[in-house]
This record gives structure tokens, sequence and C-alpha cells, in this order.
């Protein structure tokens, strides 16, 4: 079993729709949660960062971490075309250079494709 | 540049010969990641520079990869008599010391090998 879990899908939604993502974990050492975005034939780039539980806001995302359920969760709101590219969620057990320990492993999801048509 | 380069951007090979990928970090930026990332699998760890600290090369696949780093900088991925399961695209991606944590991202090597 994986580390961390995350639906591939793909997922298609009509312009304007919230989309949920969703990922789960089984290592409760993780402390620290990601969300990436990858458009196609490119890296992946920062989306969200959460430290252990709660919610974040950042315009019409909204990350959610329940560590008591190893789950977390990215809400888009009024999803655009722009949207459509790649999810990953990703986590850690401490802060990305902590030390030069491997706490610098960040552990991905497979990935959610998702397709926001016009 | 700007941003982290990767060099080649596309890589044809045949089974059993060597490949060097090579990955030019954000100036300044002391920790250097390697990532591998094949269809439908996400991103998946192969190995992780800090600084001058000793690399944590736990997710090397087996003993025919291989990572340096020169200087501080510039990294190398060899992997040597390459087999079509690693056929995949390789990402390298880059952090500063002290930072949110965020990891930044080249647009990756892409490995086929026949």
């Amino acid at each position: 079993q994986k580390e961390v879990e995350q639906d591939p899908g793909p997922l298609s939604v009509p312009e304007g729709a919230i989309v949920s993502l969703n990922c789960t974990y089984s290592n409760s050492a993780f402390q620290y949660f990601m969300w990436y975005r990858q458009y196609s034939r490119k890296g992946p780039e920062l989306l969200m960062y959460t430290y252990s539980s709660g919610n974040k806001e950042d315009g019409r995302f909204t990350a959610q971490v329940d560590k008591s359920s190893k789950y977390i969760s990215l809400f888009i709101r009024d999803s655009q075309p722009s949207d459509s590219a790649t999810y990953l969620c990703a986590m850690s057990a401490g802060p990305i250079n902590a030390g030069g320990t491997s706490y610098g492993k960040l552990t991905f999801g497979q990935g959610t494709i998702l397709t926001v048509h016009p | 540049g700007a941003g982290v380069s990767q060099s080649p951007s596309n890589k044809v090979t045949e089974k059993g010969k060597d490949v060097e990928l090579r990955c030019d970090p954000i100036s300044g930026h002391t920790a250097l990641y390697w990532y591998r990332q094949s269809l439908g699998q996400g991103l998946e760890f192969l190995i992780y520079f800090q600084g001058n600290s000793a690399p944590d090369k736990s997710g090397l696949p087996s003993d025919r990869f291989s990572a340096e780093r020169t200087g501080g900088s510039v990294s190398t991925l060899t992997i040597q008599r390459t087999q079509q399961e690693d056929s995949a695209v390789y990402l390298c991606a880059s952090s500063s010391d002290g930072g949110s944590g965020e990891l930044f991202f080249g647009e990756g090597s892409r490995l086929t090998v026949l």
C-alpha cells in the first residue's frame, strides 16, 4: 500500500463548478501538506502549503487538513478552464530543510487530472 | 536563468546504453532534489542534496542510478545500462534554506528507452 493515495480521476467539470480533490495517507509523522499544480509537459508548481490540521484559503483555493482522519482536501471555487491541470498532493514529516536530514523528502500522491470545460 | 534548468528536455536511447541528465538549480538554492514521474504514478523521490551534507540516496531504485552535485550547484543524474522500465520524466527541483519549503521544479527530462 502506498503512503499517499490520490484518486487519479480524470475529473471533468463545467466552468464555474466547485471542485474537490482529496488525498489520504498512512504515515502519522507527516505534518507538512502541500498541493502542487502541473500543466502538461511542465514541472509542478506549488499552489498551497499548510502545517498540521486546519484550513487555509487563498483566493478561489481552500486547503483542508484533518490529521485525525489522515485526509487532506483541496477545494477550487468558480473553476476556470485555466485550472485544467494535474493536481498533486505532497507531504513531509518536517520542514523541507531541517538541518540536512531526510525531511526534505516529499511524498507525492499519484495526481488527479482535472479538466474544466467552458 | 531565473528558474531550474534541465537538459536534455528529451532523450531517446537504446536499452543498455548509459545516459546523463543535467540539472542547473536556482542560484543560491542549497537543496536539490531528483524525482521520477512515470505515467499515472505520481512523483517518486530519488535523491536529495542539502548543502555539504551527505546526500539522501534512499530513493534510488538500483545501483545503476547515481547522482552527483558539483560545487554545490549543478547536478548530474546518471543511469547506467538503461532498461525500458527507466522510461519516465526525470524532474529536478531546488529550494532555499529557511524558506517556506517550496520546491521549484524544472520542466523535466523525458527519457525513452527503446
